[in-house]
């Protein structure tokens, strides 16, 4: 069956350092699109990044990420994280249309 | 703007009682979706619907049921609470596979 492996766990990064989740997706489907959400203390979770687009990569809010379909792969990753990046990361892809969330890393920043 | 609102926003129950969570949106979705979001679980999917009057099996729907009687609204209904439902439940909306969803803010149900 499908599954998607995001790192676990709790990632601990020092201000202005760089910083990389990864997220795979084994499935039987040849056309996925990935998304990463980001969810801040007592908030509800929310867009950060999607494609759907082999070898692009996708920015926002200073992360990014390139989907690549050969591997299944979409690390999200950041050259420089602050403070305010501290929050729960999941991945999300999506194979057919019904979701699926990897169980989520949380992030920490600290100074 | 993509708007979900959810109520109650926080629920105490007692064990063996009834729970409904109630779930609008205004985005014109045709799909809802209802999660539960524990720690070191991430989101996991209770059950989901395509439009009015159809539900669908997440990978965890034991003990709900859900409802569709609208576009715009989706119920998450425990017959006989336990205390394993303790959790945060998050109702979402989003129609294809390369678009986002958009998520309500959350029920904090807390069953004794």
């Amino acid at each position: 069956g499908d599954s998607v492996t995001q790192t676990e766990g709790l990632v601990t990064v020092t201000e202005g350092l760089p910083v990389m989740l990864n997220c795979t997706y084994q499935t039987a489907y040849s056309d996925v699109a990935f998304f990463w959400y980001v969810q801040y203390l007592n908030e509800a979770p929310k867009l950060l990044l999607r494609s759907s687009t082999d070898n692009k990569r996708t920015e926002h809010q200073g992360f990014h990420a390139t989907l690549h379909k050969s591997s299944s792969s979409f690390h999200l990753q950041k050259s420089s994280v602050q403070l305010s990046d501290s929050a729960l990361y999941y991945c999300a892809p999506r194979g057919n249309y019904k979701p699926t969330f990897g169980k989520g890393t949380s992030l920490v920043v600290h100074p | 703007e993509a708007a979900v609102t959810q109520s109650p926003r926080n629920k105490v129950a007692v064990t063996g009682g009834k729970v409904t969570l109630s779930c609008n949106q205004t985005n014109n979705h045709n799909n809802m979706y209802w999660y539960r979001q524990d720690t070191g679980h991430g989101l996991r999917l209770i059950h989901y619907s395509y439009g009015a009057g159809s539900t669908e099996k997440g990978d965890i729907p034991d003990g709900y049921k859900a409802s569709r009687p609208s576009q715009e609204n989706f119920s998450l209904i425990l017959e006989l609470a336990t205390p394993s439902q303790t959790s945060v439940y998050f109702c979402a909306s989003g129609d294809y596979r390369e678009d986002e969803q958009y998520f309500g803010p959350g029920t904090r149900l807390t069953v004794l």
